[in-house]
């Protein structure tokens, strides 16, 4: 059974730094894309980062590039985020997502799994 | 631009079917998407991908009584035999080269 449990969410600063993870068992994990989605409250979703399988590729949306880095440990099965300079507008419920094993943007993008999501506040 | 269009809110009474629409904007007709369902409190849950000629697969373990379909840029979600739980929000996503990920706004359902 495929599992995804996120962790690392809380209350920071304006400015301030948080490394979210995600715990993946239950499928090869490194063989897989994987994908950070965010949701701020009562809003919809918005895809945040993706990472190939072996970690060579990443992929970032305007809105967090240069900010978040989104990296991943295959002896760990982990997902990670590290979120630095966070502003107000980060606020948001962090899902981490699994992808397809394709190498193309299908494999990246097509989530077919889900995490329970970890919550995220910025305010001071 | 690639945008994905869903009504916000969408209504049918236990037991009845109810169909949901997802549009893609004009040029990106031949779009495969995906269906998601975010029951209250949950993280989402995948329910299929829908390719343009309507063929569809779906994510494991769901019931017979979801069903997709396609007609030109529009993308359909189809639920019959409804159920209490399957009042959620529904996300219908795409994605491809240069766009990454595109998620439409989605559809509240209500069970009545």
């Amino acid at each position: 059974e495929v599992q995804l449990l996120e962790s690392g969410g809380g209350l920071v600063q304006p400015g301030g730094s948080l490394r979210l993870s995600c715990a993946a068992s239950g499928f090869t994990f490194s063989s897989y894309a994987m994908s950070w989605v965010r949701q701020a409250p009562g809003k919809g979703l918005e895809w945040v980062s993706a990472i190939s399988g072996s970690g060579g590729s990443t992929y970032y949306a305007d809105s967090v590039k240069g900010r978040f880095t989104i990296s991943r440990d295959n002896s760990k099965n982990t997902l990670y985020l590290q979120m630095n300079s966070l502003r107000a507008e980060d606020t948001a419920v962090y899902y981490c997502a699994k992808g397809q094993l394709e190498l193309n943007d299908e494999g990246l993008y097509l989530f077919d799994y889900w995490g329970q999501g970890t919550l995220v506040t910025v305010s001071s | 631009q690639l945008v994905l269009t869903q009504s916000p809110s969408a209504s049918a009474s236990l037991g009845a079917s109810v169909k949901l629409t997802c549009t893609l904007s004009s040029g990106h007709s031949s779009y495969a998407i995906a269906w998601h369902q975010q029951q209250p409190e949950k993280g989402p849950r995948y329910l299929m991908k829908l390719n343009s000629d309507g063929s569809h697969s779906k994510g494991d373990g769901i019931p017979d009584r979801f069903s997709g379909s396609s007609s030109g840029a529009e993308r359909y979600l189809t639920i019959s035999s409804l159920q209490s739980e399957d009042e959620a929000d529904y996300y219908c996503q795409t994605w491809g080269t240069g766009i990454r990920v595109v998620f439409g706004g989605g559809t509240k359902l209500t069970v009545l």
